[in-house]
């Protein structure tokens, strides 16, 4: 079935070590977007790739880092994190400019 | 700046009463407008979308909304609500211009409970 899967499903991980968050689509999506989930707050974006070889920062980008070698994979990395980085992190993906944006299930990040 | 407002954080309503989810949006041009629904420990799915034309939109699930540019609102509405529409609800505009190529902005959500 086609769609978005993200990796790991949780995660609990100890301040100041590095993660990195996996995230592949099969649809052939040009457009790839990182959100985090917080209570209260909505998604906000950490991150997004237009196509594959650019990125951009999005509204809370500090803290992470993202790559896009190929179309299908975007993965988001945390160099050192910290507590305020525990969140539900959201992968999607589109065809383009104003499209419906398709989820993946998510990954529940816990920083102790 | 773009934004979105759902004023309601949690919303309860009887099994088979109508609903009505609350969405104000701040935009400068015509925005493009989406509502989304997750039920718990799961990603976001699609219910509806705007773009242009008929300012009645028919979505999934029996849901529909209603833009009104005079109100700045894309309000969702239901009929009548079955104990499987409780989830937490969003509403989203999408960037027309710029250069981040289509990213959302989204509200707080609205969280549905269904009482049977």
């Amino acid at each position: 079935i086609a769609g978005i899967t993200q990796a790991p499903t949780s995660q609990i991980l100890a301040a100041g070590r590095r993660m990195t968050l996996r995230c592949t689509q099969d649809m052939r999506h040009n457009a790839m977007y990182w959100y985090r989930q917080d209570l209260g707050l909505g998604l906000r974006l950490i991150h997004y790739s237009n196509t594959a070889g650019t990125t951009g920062k999005g509204e809370v980008p500090d803290g992470y880092s993202v790559s896009r070698a190929n179309t299908d994979d975007f993965p988001l990395t945390l160099a050192s994190a910290v507590p305020s980085q525990t969140s539900v992190y959201f992968c999607a993906s589109s065809t383009g400019r104003n499209q419906p944006q398709h989820f993946g299930d998510g990954t529940r990040l816990s920083i102790l | 700046a773009q934004s979105v407002t759902q004023p309601d954080i949690h919303i309860t309503v009887s099994e088979g009463a109508s609903l009505e989810l609350r969405c104000n949006y701040s935009y400068g041009a015509t925005p493009y407008l989406f509502w989304y629904v997750q039920s718990p420990g799961q990603g976001l799915q699609l219910l509806l979308k705007y773009f242009s034309g008929d300012t009645l939109v028919q979505g999934i699930k029996g849901f529909e909304a209603e833009f009104k540019r005079s109100q700045s609102s894309f309000n969702l509405r239901k009929p009548s609500v079955h104990w499987s529409d409780a989830a937490e609800y969003f509403c989203a505009v999408g960037d027309a211009g710029g250069t981040s190529y289509g990213k959302l902005t989204f509200g707080q959500g609205t969280i549905l409970t269904v009482h049977p």
